[in-house]
C-alpha cells in the first residue's frame, strides 16, 4: 500500500538558517509527489510538485525539493528561512488510481 | 481560472444538532471532489471523495455523510453532531488525470459544544 512518512513532527529553525523537511514514501513505481504548505486556520497551498524528468524541482516562495528514487525520498529545502515560512508542511503522493496520500505534516517554527 | 468556495468559514453547533457544509467549484467540469478533516494537532484525514454526481466514496465510517447533487457542488452533512466532530474541514478538487494538483478551499472551523 502507498504511504507517506514525514519523520519530523515539529522543527524549529532560526530566521536566515537553511531548512530541510524530510519526506519518505512507499510505492512500487515512480509516484507523483507534492509539497503543500498550510498557514494556521487556512487551506493548503501547493508549493511544488514532481512528475518526471529533472529530480530537482523548484517551487514558489524559494522552496525546492529533490526526488531521490534510491532513498524513496522527496525532501523539501530552502536556503534561508523567513519568519513568514512558519507553517505546517505536508508531503503527498499520487499513485494515479486513489486519492492523494498525505503525510501527517511537519510544523515549522521560526525564531529570531 | 478555477476557484473553490467553501462555507461557512466558522460555526459553533450544539451536540445533537445537524450540520451542513457546502463547497462549490467554478471554472472546471467533472472534477474529483474531496472532504478532509483536521483535528487539532493531527494530519489530514480523508472523509469522502466523489468522482461524479451521486457517486460518493466513504473512507471513514462515522456519523457524517456527503452528497454531490450537482457536478461542482459537494456537501458534507450530519444529522446529529458529536463532540468528536469538532475540527477543521477542508474541501478540495482536482482534475481527473493522474498527477493533477489537488486544490483546497479555505476551510471551515467547526466547534461542537
Amino acid at each position: 500500500a502507498q504511504s507517506v512518512t514525514q519523520p519530523d513532527i515539529h522543527i524549529t529553525v532560526s530566521e536566515g538558517a537553511s531548512l530541510e523537511l524530510r519526506c519518505n514514501y512507499s510505492y512500487g513505481a515512480t509516484p507523483y509527489l507534492f509539497w503543500y504548505v498550510q498557514s494556521p486556520g487556512q487551506g493548503l497551498q501547493l508549493l511544488l510538485k514532481y512528475f518526471s524528468g529533472d529530480t530537482l524541482v523548484q517551487g514558489i516562495k524559494g522552496f525546492e525539493a529533490e526526488f531521490k528514487r534510491s532513498q524513496s525520498s522527496f525532501n523539501l529545502r530552502k536556503p534561508s528561512v523567513h519568519w513568514s515560512d512558519a507553517a505546517e508542511y505536508f508531503c503527498a503522493l499520487d499513485s494515479g488510481n486513489t486519492p492523494l496520500v498525505f503525510g501527517k505534516g511537519t510544523r515549522l517554527s521560526v525564531i529570531a | 481560472s478555477q476557484t473553490i468556495h467553501q462555507w461557512p468559514a466558522t460555526l459553533v453547533q450544539p451536540v445533537g444538532s445537524p450540520l451542513s457544509l457546502e463547497c462549490t467549484v467554478e471554472g472546471t467540469s467533472n472534477p474529483n471532489l474531496y472532504w478532509y478533516r483536521q483535528a487539532a494537532g493531527r494530519g489530514l484525514q480523508l472523509l469522502f471523495y466523489s468522482v461524479g454526481i451521486g457517486q460518493i466514496s466513504s473512507e471513514v465510517p462515522q456519523n457524517l455523510s456527503a452528497s454531490r447533487p450537482q457536478d461542482r457542488q459537494f456537501i458534507l452533512s450530519s444529522k446529529k453532531l458529536l463532540l468528536s466532530d469538532s475540527g477543521f474541514y477542508l474541501c478540495a478538487w482536482r482534475g481527473r488525470y493522474s498527477g493533477n494538483t489537488i486544490y483546497f478551499g479555505e476551510g471551515s472551523w467547526l466547534t461542537v459544544v
